[in-house]
């Protein structure tokens, strides 16, 4: 079974200012972690993955993500806001030979200019 | 290459009437997804293909909705009857192997 939980449906921060999106996950297996970003009326586009190999990946639009086992954590970063950078963020696990792709309920980001 | 395809793009239908949305995945792609999104929650799957067999559908309503992918190309979901509470964003995704899901723009339904 695998879940994922996200920490705030809604994040608000200045523009310039550090993004921190939070994501922690449940897997059986050795995951497989997705942030993906949702603009109005449109479909998911993936920012960033990890698979396997170095913890700290980046991704579009100067953002990245540090996977630590330990915490179960999959934390997406920005370190400074763009106005461009309002939208609703979906963190994702997936795991094991059947390729199931779970979704977390979302975070809405808005940026104050 | 080209994207995942998705049609139509929205959907107005009165309750109980039936209503099929179609996706054509990026050409190659063995996986295929329909998730169900409503207004302001995550996707929620309904079911998975891999080629023209079904991995996982046991979020999908099978007293109303039902889905195929015959030859394991295309995939048409559909929902007989409609209800009310299924207004929602129907999305389509694809992905070839275990790498990332590609997904279309959805299907925008909204039941009356």
């Amino acid at each position: 079974a695998q879940s994922v939980t996200q920490l705030g449906s809604h994040v608000s921060v200045s523009e310039g200012a550090l993004v921190l999106l939070r994501c922690n996950y449940s897997s059986s297996v050795p995951p497989y972690l997705f942030w993906y970003v949702q603009y109005p009326n449109q479909g998911l586009q993936l920012l960033l993955k990890y698979t396997t190999g170095a913890t700290l990946v980046k991704g579009i639009n100067g953002f990245e993500a540090e996977f630590k086992k330990s915490e179960t954590s999959f934390h997406l970063t920005k370190p400074s806001a763009h106005m461009s950078d309002a939208a609703e963020y979906f963190c994702a696990v997936s795991g094991g030979s059947n390729y199931k792709l779970t979704f977390g309920k979302g975070t809405l980001l808005t940026v104050n200019p | 290459e080209a994207g995942v395809a998705q049609s139509p793009r929205y959907k107005i239908i009165e309750k109980r009437q039936s209503v099929a949305f179609w996706c054509n995945p990026i050409s190659g792609h063995a996986t295929l997804y329909w998730y169900q999104q409503i207004l302001g929650q995550g996707p929620k799957l309904l079911i998975q293909f891999q080629n023209n067999g079904v991995v996982d559908d046991s979020q999908l309503p099978k007293d109303r909705f039902s889905a195929e992918r015959l030859k394991g190309v295309d995939s048409t979901l559909k929902i007989q009857p409609a209800k009310l509470e299924d207004s929602a964003v129907y999305l389509c995704a694809s992905m070839r192997g275990d790498t990332e899901a590609f997904f279309g723009q959805g299907t925008r339904l909204t039941v009356v």
